[in-house]
């Protein structure tokens, strides 16, 4: 199968400072990435769906101006937590289709960060 | 609204079979896939199911049906490694895909 890189796997941050988190389609152009966050043991949280070359779209109740996202090219995305607090502590997981449709979602492999 | 039911927690015994069962509700329908999530790490894919039936895939087996808004997968000889949760998400008419919390699926020897 397709291969998703996310990086890093873990980070651990002060708060009020910001963490960039990438994600990279190794083996196919993804068209559309999708950021999720997870709190232990609820369900993944979509959190915005971006687009290569257009501005994301975020779900309700997420703030744009706080988890900026970036997909300058078909192989990259990057998730920005901007003035990161502990309440921003979670596992944060990006996921790639290489085209729209009924494929399979790639994940990456997940980031745990923890803000103190 | 969408919804998605699955029950949280199952036991079962390491050979045995197991059977998680998934309704939902969706705005369009475009496919259902079932992922496997080990604590702390990503889901990873094991199955997709958009016409009704039976597709099997080795010890995983998962099954639709579309009229009744459910599926399910099957689990055969069980083993250690399988304990994770297992997570039901139909995709909707925008191609989304729509998470539920997962079953959390405990082996015991």
């Amino acid at each position: 199968g397709a291969v998703v890189s996310q990086h890093p796997s873990w980070v651990i941050c002060k708060s009020g400072t910001s963490v960039k988190i990438e994600c990279r389609s190794l083996d196919f152009q993804a068209t559309t990435m999708f950021w999720y966050r997870q709190f232990p043991k609820q369900s993944l949280m979509l959190m915005a769906t971006s687009n290569e070359g257009s501005k994301a779209t975020y779900e309700q109740g997420v703030e744009k101006d706080k988890f900026l996202i970036n997909h300058a090219s078909l192989t990259l995305s990057t998730l920005t937590v901007t003035s990161a607090h502990p309440e921003d502590s979670s596992f944060y997981i990006c996921s790639a289709r290489p085209e729209r449709g009924d494929t399979e979602a790639f994940f990456g492999q997940g980031t745990r960060l923890t803000v103190v | 609204g969408q919804n998605i039911d699955q029950p949280t927690e199952m036991t079962a015994t390491e050979g045995a079979i197991v059977q998680i069962n998934c309704t939902y509700q969706t705005s369009g329908f475009n496919g259902l896939f079932w992922y496997q999530q080990h604590a702390g790490e990503a889901p990873t894919f094991l199955s997709y199911n958009v016409l009704d039936g039976l597709e099997e895939k080795g010890r995983f087996s998962s099954f639709l049906s579309r009229s009744k808004g459910y599926s399910y997968l099957l689990l055969k000889e069980l083993q250690m490694k399988d304990s994770a949760s297992y997570l039901c998400a139909p995709m909707d008419s925008n191609y989304q895909l729509i998470w539920g919390a997962g079953t959390k699926l405990i082996i015991k020897p």
